[in-house]
């Protein structure tokens, strides 16, 4: 039972390119979230998705789209990378309560 | 807007004493409240919850305390450790919300030894 994955650990892009962040979770959970992390900034919510092919904004969606393709992946894209995006992105699952994270990607954005 | 705060952006505590940390909730319609633990270079770690419909909660060394009149939570870890040392944040959930939490900051806990 690995919990929550999150890939890759760390990256680094140059701006305009865009990637692709992989989240998996296998507790079967309903819900997904995709956060980001800044210093003093705390977490903000990026999308979430409460089921297999639904996806929702957040309180920070610009620039970001997700897929839910499977109930077990959550996918966070990033179509053109941009400096403000360099952070730290979390994803996390829940059934309904308590949400259980990964361990983050670090993202660097040139 | 709605928002979750914590009162003080750091605290230094002596091993062996007790911590408390505090947290200021605005949300009314908030039914449920997690304190989490993140440590250097990892992801936050659920350390206890309640509900709304309760006013304490105790767990292994740690006690969670709400206050619905003031809108205040307050996590207390007893007999506070090194390996306490980490950032904590407190989480609520607005009833109807899609399980969706509101952080706040966070709080970073320093264990002098």
């Amino acid at each position: 039972n690995a919990g929550v994955t999150q890939t890759p650990k760390f990256r680094v892009l140059k701006t305009g390119q865009s990637m692709t962040l992989l989240c998996a979770q296998d507790m079967n959970h309903e819900y997904m979230y995709w956060y980001r992390q800044d210093p003093g900034m705390g977490l903000r919510l990026i999308h979430y998705s409460v089921g297999e092919g639904t996806t929702a904004k957040g309180e920070v969606p610009d620039g970001y789209n997700v897929s839910r393709l499977k109930k077990q992946n959550f996918l966070l894209g990033l179509e053109s990378a941009a400096p403000s995006q360099t952070s730290v992105y979390f994803c996390a699952s829940s059934s309904y309560s308590d949400q259980y994270f990964g361990p983050g990607t670090r993202l660097l954005v040139l | 807007g709605e928002s979750v705060g914590l009162h003080l952006p750091t605290l230094s505590v002596q091993e062996g004493d007790n911590s408390i940390i505090n947290c200021a909730y605005s949300n009314s319609a908030s039914d449920y409240f997690i304190w989490y633990k993140q440590e250097s270079g990892k992801g936050p770690q659920f350390i206890i919850d309640i509900r709304s419909n309760m006013d304490k909660r105790q767990g292994q060394r740690v006690t969670v305390l709400l206050n619905k009149t003031v809108k205040h939570l307050s996590l207390q870890i007893a007999a506070t450790q090194p390996g306490d040392s980490a950032v904590y944040f407190c989480a609520e959930r607005a009833t109807g919300a899609n399980s969706k939490l509101t952080f706040g900051k966070g709080i970073t806990l320093s264990v002098r030894p």
